[in-house]
């Protein structure tokens, strides 16, 4: 079954620091993978997306990695800020006539000063 | 480039009534999807329109229905409003290049 798993529910940080949010997926055959950021009230937004042949692609203070094998992404997030307070939303899109895209649930991140 | 306009983006309903939601994709985009966000929730596909048809669905009822017109623009219309249907119901149009999604700032629906 295609699913994708995000980790944790929820998280609350201090500015500043760094956190480390968790994407697993089932999905088959695999085309790639996107990270959207989506503040309260508003449209997700898109971070990055990875393919099958990429490991890690920065944007910023966010980078997110790509492990194709073990089909898990993370995405990492530097010196947080209070502007980073939102939902990461991982979606992946399957390799096929369907054009389907599987959603996670999100990561709903809190950063506090 | 313009990005995908939704509208309205605000409206408050009565039980019973129907709805009808408006999204103007980006130009050139022939792909426009539909999304139901409750509070706390996280994206529920509602069904995806490509080139004037329907090309998935989701597991909504059928009081949910979408068209799409040539110009790409789309509608959603929601029949025999309930109170779980309040929500922010997203729009999304798809590069047909790089597939990459671009949302709306979405319409919030509240059904009294």
């Amino acid at each position: 079954k295609n699913q994708v798993e995000q980790s944790p529910q929820s998280l609350i940080i201090l500015e500043g620091k760094n956190c480390t949010l968790q994407c697993n997926y089932t999905v088959s055959p695999f085309s790639n993978l996107r990270w959207y950021k989506q503040d309260t009230g508003r449209g997700p937004v898109s971070l990055t997306i990875m393919t099958f042949s990429e490991n890690t692609k920065s944007n910023g203070r966010y980078t997110a990695t790509l492990d194709a094998d073990t089909k898990q992404s993370s995405l990492h997030i530097t010196a947080s800020q209070l502007s980073d307070s939102a939902s990461y939303i991982c979606v992946v899109s399957r390799m096929d006539s369907s054009y389907k895209l599987i959603f996670g649930s999100g990561t709903r991140l809190l950063v506090r000063p | 480039k313009a990005g995908v306009t939704q509208t309205p983006r605000y409206l408050i309903k009565t039980r019973g009534q129907q709805v009808t939601l408006s999204c103007s994709p980006i130009s050139g985009h022939r792909s426009v999807s539909w999304y139901q966000q409750t509070p706390g929730q996280g994206l529920q596909f509602l069904f995806e329109y490509f080139s004037e048809t329907q090309r998935n669905k989701g597991n909504f009822p059928g009081r949910f229905s979408g068209r799409q017109f040539s110009n790409s623009r789309s509608e959603m219309n929601v029949s025999t409003l309930e109170l779980g249907d309040s929500a922010l119901y997203l729009c999304a149009s798809r590069s047909d290049r790089t597939g990459e999604l671009f949302f709306g700032e979405g319409s919030r629906l509240t059904v009294l």
